[in-house]
């Protein structure tokens, strides 16, 4: 099956810096890959998506980078505010449709 | 358009009970699928339904069974209940069976 690793773990970064989270798959088969939200309490929002056959996508101050060669895809968030600070998590579809989640990375937004 | 709604959202329960939990998806959406969140980790798959057929199955026990309705609303029950099933259950829906799949907020469940 597929593993998804996400690093780091834990990210605080001043208000208006940049923030990037890194995420590896192992099943070269994979497809799709989105990145959720999840702020205390909710459940994950979407924020970001890319599919294999596209290297990059951005969406204002989000965007996600995908190699699928080395099989990792980022998500850089810029100009980062406090409304910004949440669990962060990374997926990756396989070929069988199901879903396979990364362990979350929390960011803190300092003011 | 309402999102994917779950209930109930807080479910107190004792060991070896069973617990039926509920979700609506979207209006549109065909396949369900659920995932247990447990407290510090990432969501993990358990089913995934299509046209009410079962499409997808993770590794949990056959403690953990699921249904869709002809709504396309899903239940997903769990028997025997185990200390070790406290966690967040989220339903997600998506169109068809492999597109992008939006979450519910989850329904918390503490066995005690």
């Amino acid at each position: 099956g597929e593993n998804v690793e996400q690093h780091p773990s834990t990210l605080s970064v001043q208000e208006g810096d940049s923030a990037v989270i890194k995420c590896t798959y192992s099943d070269s088969a994979s497809n799709y890959f989105p990145w959720y939200k999840q702020e205390l309490g909710k459940g994950p929002q979407l924020i970001i998506d890319i599919r294999s056959n596209v290297g990059e996508k951005k969406d204002q101050r989000i965007a996600v980078t995908l190699n699928k060669t080395a099989k990792h895809f980022s998500l850089h968030i810029t100009e980062t505010q406090p409304e910004d600070s949440a669990v962060y998590f990374c997926a990756a579809q396989n070929t069988g449709n199901q879903f396979y989640f990364g362990t979350g990375t929390s960011l803190t937004v300092i003011p | 358009d309402a999102g994917v709604t779950q209930s109930p959202t807080h479910l107190i329960k004792t060991r070896g009970q069973h617990v039926t939990l509920r979700c609506s998806p979207i209006s549109g959406h065909k396949s369900v699928s659920w995932y247990q969140q447990v407290l510090g980790q990432g969501p993990q798959f358990i089913f995934q339904y299509y046209e009410k057929e079962e499409r997808g199955r993770g590794n949990f026990p056959d403690r953990f069974s699921a249904r869709q309705f002809p709504n396309y609303s899903s239940e997903l029950n769990v028997n025997a209940l185990l200390l070790g099933d406290s966690a967040l259950y989220l339903c997600a829906s998506s169109f068809p069976s492999y597109e992008t799949q939006y979450f519910g907020p989850g329904t918390r469940l503490l066995v005690l």
